[in-house]
């Protein structure tokens, strides 16, 4: 079985300095690892993957995420927060293995605000 | 914009009535999934579809059903509907099942609204 722990509900940064958003997986098997990121009234969007190539995944936006498999982790970062990255961020596992089909497995979000 | 589709954007709709909700997935792509976000449970897998039939189930309740077309598009239907399923209701869909590391592309959602 597969969760996912999204370590804070909200985080508020100031304009200009750096995001850390902090999530951990447990999975049965090497997971996938997703972050999505949705905007208020709007779908989810996709930000970045990881799919066991580099452990250091760099998305749209600016944003960065690591997977560290010793510490089942896969925090997602940016080095300086902008206004429009006031949103909702889910970390997202899945790790059913080739050839059945699953759904993603959604951490409960992070609230991200962006002070000016 | 993801190049999934979905419609009504929003339903308003009473309680014990049906609803159907549509999705048509990007093209090219076989595999529809559908969501339920809501601010108690989160977003939640309901149902997988690959190219007509269904490939998976998550925590879906026995009033509602999906279906998949042959031109691709998929259904949700709710039933018997409660307050409790009020929710935003999304679509993702993804280049085939199985693929787990293949990422999914979601529509703008449905906003279900049971009075």
């Amino acid at each position: 079985a597969q969760s996912v722990t999204q370590l804070d509900s909200h985080v508020s940064v100031s304009e200009g300095t750096p995001v850390l958003l902090r999530c951990n997986y447990s999975s049965s098997y090497s997971p996938s690892l997703f972050w999505y990121v949705q905007h208020p009234n709007k779908g989810l969007q996709l930000l970045l993957k990881y799919t066991s190539a580099a452990t250091l995944v760099k998305g749209i936006n600016g944003f960065e995420a690591e997977f560290k498999k010793s510490e089942t982790s896969f925090h997602l970062t940016k080095p300086s927060a902008h206004m429009s990255d006031a949103a909702e961020y889910f970390c997202v596992v899945s790790d059913k293995p080739g050839g059945g089909a699953d759904g993603l497995t959604f951490g409960k979000g992070t609230h991200l605000i962006i002070q000016p | 914009d993801s190049g999934v589709t979905q419609t009504p954007k929003h339903l308003i709709t009473a309680t014990g009535q049906r609803v159907t909700l549509r999705c048509s997935p990007r093209s090219g792509d076989l595999s529809v999934y559908w969501y339920q976000q809501s601010l108690d449970q989160g977003l939640q897998f309901l149902i997988q579809y690959y190219n007509g039939e269904e490939r998976a189930k998550g925590n879906i309740l026995e009033r509602f059903s999906a279906q998949q077309f042959p031109d691709l598009h998929s259904e949700l239907n709710l039933s018997s509907l409660e307050l409790g399923d009020s929710a935003l209701y999304f679509c993702a869909s993804s280049v085939e099942a199985g693929a787990f590391s293949y990422e999914q592309y979601f529509g703008p959602g449905t906003r279900l609204t049971v009075t």
